[in-house]
């Protein structure tokens, strides 16, 4: 069964830690992307990586990092420096044809909690 | 001003109505549009994609591009309790940079 599965479902975060939300995808998508979803607002972009090590930041990056060393792999580190962690944060993934960027799929997201 | 503007709701409408969601833009690059839909804890589905003004159709599902006016619409004919959820539009520029409305909550009751 191909699609993108993101772990864990839940996670919470103690003051001061660093938390990695895990994404994985087995549809052979060059790109993929992480966004973060508040209530009332749109999916902002935190990363995103069209190419094995390469990635770029988005328009809400800071406070996290990501790594791309596998094609099917795209892990977001939520690090201390992120004040405002609580949110729901998806990942996506999408093939690049022609240069051109089709339309992304998505996990089914990780909440994100602070305790 | 944003970038997408989609009135988040929440819209109810009883089973059988025709239900329209709409969205403006005002990036004159953006060249793809997409209608997502997305049930309680989960992941936004691709419902549908379309990069031409005018209506592309896909059982009880219209979507419908106005380029000149920015602005893109869903229809739901035959709306049904399953149809519940919350649905986004998200346009993309040729170069892949996407945005995404903030969603309109739909509730059709039986």
């Amino acid at each position: 069964d191909g699609g993108i599965t993101q772990s864990p479902k839940y996670l919470f975060r103690k003051e001061g830690q660093n938390v990695t939300l895990s994404c994985e995808q087995n549809l052979n998508h060059d790109a993929m992307y992480w966004y973060r979803q508040d209530p009332g607002q749109g999916l902002r972009l935190i990363y995103y990586s069209q190419i094995v090590n390469d990635f770029q930041k988005g328009d809400i990056a800071e406070g996290y990092s990501v790594s791309r060393e596998k094609k099917e792999s795209f892990p977001l580190t939520v690090t201390s420096a992120q004040k405002n962690p609580t949110a729901f944060y998806l990942c996506a993934s999408a093939p690049i044809r022609d240069s051109l960027h089709q339309p992304q799929h998505f996990g089914d997201g990780t909440r994100l909690s602070i305790l | 001003q944003k970038e997408v503007e989609q009135d988040p709701g929440p819209l109810s409408v009883p089973e059988g109505a025709i239900v329209s969601l709409n969205c403006t833009y005002s990036n004159s690059a953006f060249q793809y549009f997409m209608w997502y839909r997305q049930y309680s804890r989960k992941g936004p589905e691709l419902l549908m994609y379309t990069y031409s003004s005018g209506n592309k159709e896909d059982g009880r599902f219209t979507a419908q591009v106005d380029k000149s006016s920015k602005y893109i619409s869903l229809f739901i004919r035959d709306s049904q309790p399953s149809d519940s959820a919350t649905y986004l539009c998200a346009m993309s520029a040729l170069s892949g940079d996407m945005r995404f409305g903030a969603g309109t909550r739909l509730t059709v009751k039986p």
